[in-house]
């Protein structure tokens, strides 16, 4: 079945660390996408990526990293300049940029 | 920049009819989406709307009016499945990315 896999379902952050997200799609889509969730609160754009070695600044880059040298694979980096991880991280794909969005079961980061 | 409002939470009871509504304002608009989220899940598509009017999908509706900035979700018939967080995403015209709302909850009681 084809699908959005994020792994690991759940991470936990010590001070000063960096920790990379996984995110992997076999839809064979263009656009994949990185959102954090925090509680009570819609959905904020990290990065995206529009195609293969591409990718943009969303509205709260700073503290993250992304990269997309395949076009299944979109892992997101929280770097130690993230002062405020915690966070549910949703990853999310679409066949074009713009297009409906279909997410991953998302991983919930923490800190320790 | 985009700027969208919706109610926070909302209660109704199984059977019944709700409507969510959204209202929106943007510097260029190209579509509205509805999401459903269940607690601790991943979102959703429930609908699209990119021109006026109404869009009935099942027990679900979505309508749009784009002079008013304003869209509602309408839900029919309720089920307890019902109870869970819906988020309304504009499309924004030039970038084609979606920014969310912070979602309503609806709570279904019977």
């Amino acid at each position: 079945d084809g699908g959005i896999t994020q792994s690991p379902k759940y991470l936990f952050r010590k001070e000063g660390q960096n920790v990379t997200l996984s995110c992997e799609q076999n839809l064979n889509h263009d656009a994949m996408y990185w959102y954090r969730q925090d509680p009570g609160q819609g959905l904020r754009l990290i990065y995206y990526s529009q195609i293969v070695n591409d990718f943009q600044k969303g509205d709260i880059a700073e503290g993250y990293s992304v990269s997309r040298e395949k076009k299944e694979s979109f892992p997101l980096t929280v770097t130690s300049a993230q002062k405020n991880p915690t966070a549910f991280y949703l990853c999310a794909s679409s066949i074009r940029q713009g297009e409906k969005l279909f997410f991953g079961s998302g991983t919930q980061l923490s800190v320790l | 920049g985009q700027n969208i409002d919706q109610p926070t939470e909302m209660t109704a009871t199984e059977g019944a009819i709700v409507q969510i509504n959204c209202t929106y304002q943007t510097s260029g608009f190209n579509g509205l989406f509805w999401y459903q989220q269940h607690a601790g899940e991943a979102p959703t598509f429930l609908s699209y709307n990119v021109l006026d009017g109404l869009e009935e999908k099942g027990r679900f509706s979505s309508f749009l009016s784009r002079s008013k900035g304003y869209s509602y979700l309408l839900l029919k018939e309720l089920q307890m499945k019902d109870s869970a967080s819906y988020l309304c995403a504009v499309r924004d015209l030039n970038a084609g990315k979606s920014t969310f709302g912070d979602g309503t909850t609806l709570t279904v009681k019977p």
